[in-house]
């Protein structure tokens, strides 16, 4: 099984640029989070869904859009870069919600100039 | 806002020691979970412990909770260069759903 694959691993955008960070988890699990590590910082939650067409806002929404129209994707939109979003972003998916383990992604680390 | 705290921000040890690791948290829990992140790479889970446990082992790892002081302890018994890594507890509150809402973790470093 891939697990959760992270697209793409890299990217460099400009400020005002928008982009979209892909997710996808074959597991068939209805729990799908972002989250964002700054140094210093931990992870903090973006956004998160319970299932197909179900999503919600988390600690740091602001910038940052999410849809999920299928189980296995759960895209994170840019809708306008800017430098303070440069991180490393996760995407995580359990199938039991936070009552077992959730299983990350290797991220995208994404720098905005 | 950051839910758990861990202590302390960076460890040091040699191989063949031990090494704990401490989380406080602010709010009531479901249960709290520790994860491992190797430089450069995603976050692994390791062990989730619930409420209403106290103690719990998986191989070389040992965790244990105690709610009325809203902390948790991660214990890796005979440490390997392996083990260094970044380790982070996370939190399963009681309302709503169920993410996580992390602490900004401990650095291990284990030397040969």
């Amino acid at each position: 099984n891939a697990g959760v694959t992270q697209t793409p691993k890299f990217q460099v955008l400009k400020t005002g640029q928008s982009m979209t960070l892909q997710c996808a988890q074959d597991m068939n699990h209805e729990y799908m989070s972002w989250y964002r590590q700054d140094p210093g910082m931990g992870l903090r939650l973006i956004h998160y869904s319970v299932g197909a067409g179900i999503t919600d806002q988390g600690e740091v929404p602001n910038g940052y859009n999410v849809s999920r129209s299928t189980t296995e994707d759960f895209p994170l939109r840019l809708l306008s870069a800017a430098p303070s979003q440069t991180s490393v972003y996760f995407c995580a998916s359990s199938g039991q919600g936070g009552h077992y383990g959730y299983t990350f992604g290797s991220g995208t680390r994404l720098t905005v100039v | 806002s950051q839910q758990g705290e861990e202590d302390p921000q960076a460890l040091s040890i040699q191989e063949g020691e031990n090494a704990t690791m401490n989380c406080s948290y602010k709010t009531s829990i479901n249960n709290l979970q520790w994860y491992r992140q190797n430089s450069g790479r995603g976050l692994v889970h390791l062990i989730l412990i619930r409420s209403n446990e106290r103690e719990k082992h998986s191989g070389r790892l040992r965790v244990t909770l105690d709610t009325s002081k809203k902390s948790s302890s991660l214990l890796i018994t005979a440490s390997r260069a392996a083990d260094t890594a970044s380790y982070f507890c996370a939190t399963v509150g009681n309302s709503g759903y169920s993410t996580l809402t992390f602490g900004k973790g401990t650095m291990l470093l284990v030397s040969p």
